[in-house]
């Protein structure tokens, strides 16, 4: 199975201040069709997931601009350019290119505030 | 408005199976593309993906749990079935459904819609 692995794992942020997560594939996610299934979570405390990226750079609706996506191949970033309180939480990278045989997650991202 | 729910047991003991309900609307597992994966994740720790069906009734289980695990539908219901036999300690864990898609040509599966999650625990 592809493995996804995310750093760092914990993230103290100043408010207002911008994040960077970033996510390794140990295998490129681009799919025959061009395509790179490659998205993007956030898991505030106590709730479930929530998508905020897909294939790599498109944000869901209702996600703050704030959000963007980026990267290639085996390589790609989650930016926030300016976190605020209500970011706080876990966040995963996902593939679903190499499906099947599996759907994989990193290990997470946990932002705080410093 | 998609929403998805699941219902089973929050505790099982040792050995025994674990049956859960995803039951959805908004959506219909009969349009082609759509599927109902299951994901869970340990208290504290990292999300995991466990299996996927699709419109076609086709079935996708992990690699390292598919011995154990078997995901059936009932379209007329909105509901997908989970079952993982031999249940040990380490799969207590809060347990998702998710509404997912696939494109027209059965791959890059995209998961958008998660349900609030189920905790189940494992003790005897």
């Amino acid at each position: 199975d592809v493995v996804m692995t995310q750093s760092p794992l914990s993230l103290p942020v100043t408010l207002g201040q911008p994040a960077s997560i970033s996510c390794r594939s140990s295998q490129s996610l681009v799919y025959s069709d061009g395509n790179t299934y490659l998205n993007w979570f956030q898991q505030r405390p106590g709730q479930s997931p929530r998508r905020l990226i897909y294939k790599v750079s498109n944000r869901d609706s209702g996600v703050p601009d704030r959000f963007s996506g980026s990267g290639s191949g085996t390589d790609f970033t989650l930016k926030i350019s300016r976190v605020e309180a209500e970011d706080v939480g876990v966040y995963y990278c996902m593939q679903g290119t190499h499906w099947p045989p599996s759907i994989t997650f990193g290990q997470g991202t946990r932002l705080e505030i410093k | 408005q998609v929403t998805l729910r699941e219902s089973g047991p929050a505790l099982v003991k040792p050995t025994q199976t674990l049956t859960l309900t995803c039951t959805f609307s908004g959506f219909s597992l009969s349009t082609s593309g759509m599927c109902v994966s299951w994901i869970r994740q340990p208290p504290g720790k990292a999300l995991e993906w466990l299996a996927l069906i699709d419109w076609d009734d086709d079935k996708y289980y992990s690699t390292s749990l598919k011995t154990r695990l078997t995901i059936s539908k009932d379209t007329s219901k909105n509901q997908v079935v989970l079952t993982m036999t031999n249940m040990d300690p380490v799969d207590t864990a809060t347990y998702y459904c998710a509404r997912t898609r696939i494109t027209i040509f059965g791959v890059g599966p995209d998961i958008d819609y998660w349900g609030q999650g189920t905790l189940v625990t494992v003790s005897s």
